[in-house]
């Protein structure tokens, strides 16, 4: 059973170019998170996402960045005409319904690391 | 707001010894505490959780304490390898989100 999957792994792009992270939740789980990590900083929540719907977005930036969970495909962050505050790791977990995970674990994939230049 | 502090120092203790990390929050009363661990270039692993109602979980060579009126958990790591060599970030938790610290990064040395 694959965990989760990011891709790209690393991501350069300009100032002003869109960035497109990709996520594949773990088989079987139909509830997607973003978080961001930036240096020395601890990972913050971005937006909660289950197939078809966004549950919670009150991390999200306002602006620019827009996320979506379709029903055929993996979850999708996206982000607009990036700025070099953009840079930072991004990370997408996914869990199983409430009722199968008791310890509210999350399972994390292993990361898109985004630089704008 | 909210705050969560980790050790600030990273942590560098001889293989053997136990590792004890601090986890401080204020203005917040979380339903659960997780640990987890993170190595670099990786993303988090899931460790341990510890819900509002509990004191203490033990895992294996882990142990995690939680004491909701100092606002504070520990996390400790007995009988420590240089595999245990890692940054470990605590998580507070409410329903579905998680808001996490820092992270301390631990280094046991041979």
């Amino acid at each position: 059973n694959a965990g989760v999957m990011q891709n790209p792994r690393h991501l350069v792009r300009r100032r002003g170019q869109e960035a497109r992270l990709r996520c594949s939740p773990m088989k079987g789980h139909s509830h997607v998170y973003w978080y961001r990590q930036l240096p020395e900083e601890g990972l913050k929540f971005m937006v909660y996402l289950q197939k078809e719907n966004i549950i919670d977005e009150s991390g999200m930036p306002k602006e620019r960045f827009s996320a979506e969970f379709p029903k055929e495909g993996p979850s999708i962050l996206r982000i607009q005409q990036v700025v070099r505050g953009d840079s930072a790791a991004y990370f997408c977990a996914s869990s199983p319904p409430e009722a199968r995970n008791p310890n509210a674990e999350a399972f994390f994939g292993q990361g898109t690391r985004l630089t704008v230049v | 707001s909210q705050k969560i502090e980790q050790n600030s120092e990273a942590l560098n203790i001889q293989e053997g010894k136990t590792a004890t990390l601090t986890c401080n929050y204020t203005n917040y009363s979380p339903a659960y505490l997780q640990w987890y661990r993170q190595d670099p270039g990786r993303g988090p692993v899931f460790l341990l959780l510890i819900r509002e109602n509990e004191k203490e979980k033990r895992k294996e060579r882990l142990k995690v304490t939680f004491d909701t009126t100092l606002k504070q958990s520990l996390f400790h790591i007995t009988a420590s390898q240089p595999a245990d060599s890692a940054t470990y970030l605590c998580a507070l938790g409410d329903d579905y989100k998680l808001s996490f610290g820092a992270g301390t990064t631990v280094t046991v040395r041979a």
